[in-house]
């Protein structure tokens, strides 16, 4: 079975610290994605990584970036935390063929 | 015109019946359709993909998919309250990203 961990369940962050959310897989696959979720807006990809030191910018790369020094791990950084950065941040992997299997998942408040 | 577009519901289906999911996309030449299932607070975790016309069967899960009308649905045969969430539609556009709708509630009632 495919594992994706993420460092944090629950994350609460003041205004304007910075912030690093990591995912790590077990399953040495190539692709790693962070999404985040909002009710009424879905799945936003964020940020993905093809390859180690490679990245790609999704849908909404603004206020964030990503580290991806090694396969198996792809870090989230939010350089200046701001309340509307409050959200659910998912991390993926995917096989390749595409079908994508999450992390449990990190519910971020920022105050 | 969104690019996966789902009815967000709440589908409301007695316990055992057959729930409908319906999900259909704008890009004609996507190749690959995932179902998704997402319990409250939990992440998104796939049950189902299919790549070819017609039905694929798995269980009390079958989904559908037909390329000419642009549609993909997900049946739930003998439902149970265990089948209450949300189910996430997603698509393999022809420039190989992955799309999520935005996903339909689903609520089993006993």
């Amino acid at each position: 079975d495919v594992k994706v961990t993420q460092s944090s369940r629950y994350l609460v962050k003041r205004t304007g610290e910075k912030v690093f959310l990591e995912c790590v897989q077990d399953m040495d696959h190539e692709n790693m994605f962070w999404y985040r979720q909002d009710p009424g807006l879905g799945l936003r990809l964020i940020y993905f990584s093809y390859d180690v030191k490679m990245k790609e910018k999704g849908d909404i790369p603004e206020g964030y970036s990503v580290s991806r020094e090694k396969k198996e791990r792809f870090s989230l950084i939010l350089e200046s935390a701001s309340t509307n950065q409050t959200s659910m941040y998912l991390c993926a992997t995917t096989t390749g063929y595409y079908e994508q299997y999450f992390g449990p998942g990190t519910r971020l408040t920022v105050t | 015109q969104k690019e996966v577009e789902q009815n967000s519901g709440p589908l409301s289906v007695p316990e055992g019946a057959i729930a409908s999911l319906n999900c259909t996309y704008s890009d004609r030449g996507s190749q690959s359709f995932f179902w998704y299932r997402q319990y409250s607070g939990k992440s998104p975790e796939l049950i189902m993909f299919i790549y070819s016309n017609g039905d694929k069967e798995d269980g009390r899960f079958t989904a559908q998919l037909n390329k000419a009308s642009q549609y993909v649905s997900l049946l739930i045969r003998d439902s149970q309250p265990s089948d209450s969430a949300t189910y996430l539609c997603a698509v393999k556009s022809s420039a190989s990203k992955i799309i999520f709708g935005s996903g339909t509630r689903l609520s089993i009632r006993p």
